[in-house]
């Protein structure tokens, strides 16, 4: 059975450019989060998507966005990037909203 | 709100030999769940292991066992028989049901295993 899949696994921009970020569930499971794991910060909430609706976000500002498609893949989006928005960022997925949640390879973005 | 304490930034252990991840949690909710993720250099979290608070044994996968003292509120992971391949990050997190399902998580700990 495939994992949580990821893309793309680094991604460099420029500040004040958009990132996109992409997550492929394990096949079956409907919810999807988004986590950032910055230096220093530890491991923070972004969002969490459950049978195509935004079901709950973390204490991140609006230009944190994203959505979750019918076949249950989610996109995160980054409008207006900023220096500190460099994290890794890691998506999860789970069968029910109460099941263990199981991790992608993470995307690591730096932005210069 | 749900938080989750790991007092230990770094730890060594001989290869083949038993270790305990020490993790503290507070939570005003009867019902919960904590979980153990590992994290190697390449950045993915692995899921280890899940112990529910109404559970009444202590959860055990493998070589992975939790010490679950519930008055303690406390949550060890015990890795037994060290191998190499367990050097990693090690994360304790809880379910935080009244916001979302989001997982908090703790500051982690390194663990180190030496030949």
């Amino acid at each position: 059975e495939a994992g949580v899949t990821q893309s793309p696994t680094h991604l460099i921009k420029t500040r004040g450019q958009q990132a996109t970020l992409r997550c492929s569930p394990i096949s079956g499971h409907t919810s999807v989060y988004w986590y950032q794991q910055a230096l220093g910060l530890g491991l923070q909430f972004l969002l969490w998507y459950d049978e195509g609706e935004e079901r709950n976000r973390g204490n991140f500002p609006p230009r944190f966005s994203g959505r979750q498609f019918p076949n249950y893949s989610s996109e995160l989006n980054v409008n207006a990037l900023e220096l500190e928005d460099s994290a890794l960022y890691l998506c999860a997925s789970s069968f029910q909203h109460l099941a263990e949640q199981y991790f992608g390879p993470g995307t690591r973005l730096t932005v210069t | 709100a749900q938080k989750i304490t790991q007092t230990q930034p770094g730890m060594f252990v001989q290869e083949k030999e038993a270790v305990t991840l020490d993790c503290t949690y507070d939570t005003s909710d009867p019902s919960y769940g904590l979980f153990w993720y590992k994290q190697p250099s390449s950045g993915e979290m692995i899921f280890l292991i899940y112990q529910g608070s109404y559970d009444q044994q202590n959860a055990t996968e493998g070589r992975y066992s939790l010490n679950f003292q519930k008055a303690r509120k406390s949550a060890n992971l015990v890795i037994s028989a060290s191998q190499l391949g367990d050097s990693a990050m090690y994360f304790c997190a809880m379910r935080d049901v009244e916001y979302g399902n989001k997982l908090v998580f703790g500051a982690g700990t390194i663990l180190r295993v030496k030949s």
